[in-house]
């Protein structure tokens, strides 16, 4: 098993549909993370969840609804998105936040969502 | 807030030979991170390197490294005997050591081409 798993690694759909973003970390994490990914500009942090509860919720738009049921899953429910919402995004996690800052993040491989 | 620049948005290098990838960032804190993370096309973005500010010493590994000028807030990657393996997006990132949440400051990435 890879690190962070995501599913699925591409998706299409319709602005009126509905669909989740799942993530998985199989190295014993307490952080996770989701990241948005648009061509020529920078990764943008939209929600951070440590031992499950959220801490950071960087002015995101309120059709993406994050998920953590446990501190291995991640999930970033989708409805009614635009077409400014196609891009990459990624997952992340890292050891712990407890600790203080500076720990390195691991990165899934992605989900590439189109809007049609 | 924080800010990273990367100003070069392409590169290309020659099998062997060394590139040095530019990173400036502004903050006004003292005590920080910094990280260099790789993304080969279609696969997962992997760390390279990390540099604690508090700490002089220029960080390696392997054949990468870095040149950290905090007066100049310049953080540069440096990559000897370049691979072919090793043509990818390159972001520098920046995180506060203390009230972080884990957020990570990206730039908008260098895209490096290693040429046979």
């Amino acid at each position: 098993e890879t690190g962070v798993t995501q599913t699925p690694r591409h998706l299409v759909m319709g602005m009126t549909n509905k669909k989740s973003l799942k993530c998985e970390q199989h190295l014993g994490h307490n952080a996770m993370y989701w990241y948005k990914q648009s061509a020529k500009k920078p990764l943008e942090l939209m929600f951070v969840y440590s031992l499950e509860e959220r801490v950071e919720n960087n002015s995101v738009p309120s059709r993406f609804s994050p998920e953590c049921p446990n501190s291995s899953h991640l999930f970033l429910h989708l409805h009614t998105l635009q077409p400014e919402d196609s891009a990459l995004y990624l997952c992340a996690s890292s050891q712990d936040l407890l600790v203080g800052g500076g720990q390195p993040q691991h990165f899934g491989d992605g989900t590439r969502l189109s809007i049609l | 807030a924080q800010t990273v620049t990367q100003s070069q948005p392409e590169m290309s290098v020659q099998e062997a030979e060394t590139v040095t990838l530019s990173c400036t960032y502004d903050t006004s804190e003292n005590n920080y991170y910094l990280f260099w993370y790789k993304q080969p096309p279609s696969r997962q973005m992997i760390l390279v390197i990390r540099q604690e500010a508090y700490k002089q010493q220029n960080a390696t590994e392997n054949r990468f490294s870095v040149n950290f000028q905090k007066a100049a807030k310049s953080f540069s990657l440096k990559i000897s005997d370049s691979q072919l393996g090793d043509t990818a997006m390159y972001f520098c990132a920046f995180m506060k050591r203390r009230g972080s949440q884990g957020n990570l400051i990206f730039g908008k990435g260098t895209k490096l081409s290693v040429k046979p």
